[in-house]
């Protein structure tokens, strides 16, 4: 048990399909990441919160929407995805943004576009 | 962009042997990280060591740093089957804010 939940575990959708992805935190941290891990890529880092604020957006498709309603949660909303996006996508949190800080991480959504 | 490059990308030892993965990078660093992670989990961190430290120990991990070849190596001892999994190396780039950008990893396979 790392602190961080994703669900769901696995999901199947459609390109034209919307979706939702969801991470909670039960650390107190107040950073909060999303990342995508390809086969045979390095991880990417996609989206940064702090303090529910967006600090980093890494050129990002806008069919992928983040959002963090409060420090303990932080959404991924999906929508008109491409099966190049199939991946798992990993969130992560941290006591707060900078680079002494070790990140946990979820056990991730497997995510599958038909 | 600046990436922490595993060497080798696949590793493959008995119980009890010792298990050594390399890491390179390109620019300073202000520390640099290593991360696991099991096969369908996410990434387990690991150990954090600083540009000022040369070496540092956990439990049976040692890593250590050289900055003068911008390289880092993990070295796990008496190793077990438990310890099945990637590694990751994690280093940080300023970019206005800093990140972890990590490297593709080495998959290690301890048999029994």
């Amino acid at each position: 048990e790392t602190g961080v939940t994703q669900t769901p575990r696995h999901l199947v959708m459609g390109m034209t399909n919307k979706k939702s992805l969801k991470c909670e935190q039960h650390l107190g941290h107040n950073a909060m990441y999303w990342y995508k891990q390809s086969a045979k890529k390095p991880l990417e880092l996609m989206f940064v919160y702090s303090l529910e604020e967006r600090v980093e957006n890494n050129s990002v498709p806008s069919r992928f929407s983040p959002e963090c309603p409060n420090s303990s949660h932080l959404f991924l909303h999906l929508h008109t995805l491409q099966p190049e996006d199939s991946a798992l996508y990993l969130c992560a949190s941290s006591q707060m943004v900078g680079s002494n800080q070790p990140q946990h991480f979820g056990d991730g959504t497997r995510l599958s576009i038909l | 962009s600046q990436q922490g490059e595993e060497d080798p990308q696949a590793l493959s030892i008995q119980e009890g042997e010792n298990a050594t993965m390399n890491c390179s990078y390109k620019t300073s660093i202000n520390n640099l990280q290593w991360y696991r992670q099991n096969s369908g989990r996410g990434l387990v961190h690991l150990i954090l060591i600083r540009s000022n430290e040369r070496e540092k120990h956990s439990g049976r991990l040692r890593v250590t740093l050289d900055t003068s070849k911008k390289s880092s190596s993990l070295l796990i001892t008496a190793s077990r089957a438990a310890d099945t999994a990637s590694y990751f190396c994690a280093t940080v780039v300023d970019t206005g804010f800093q990140k972890l950008v990590f490297g593709t990893g080495t998959r290690l396979l301890v048999s029994p």
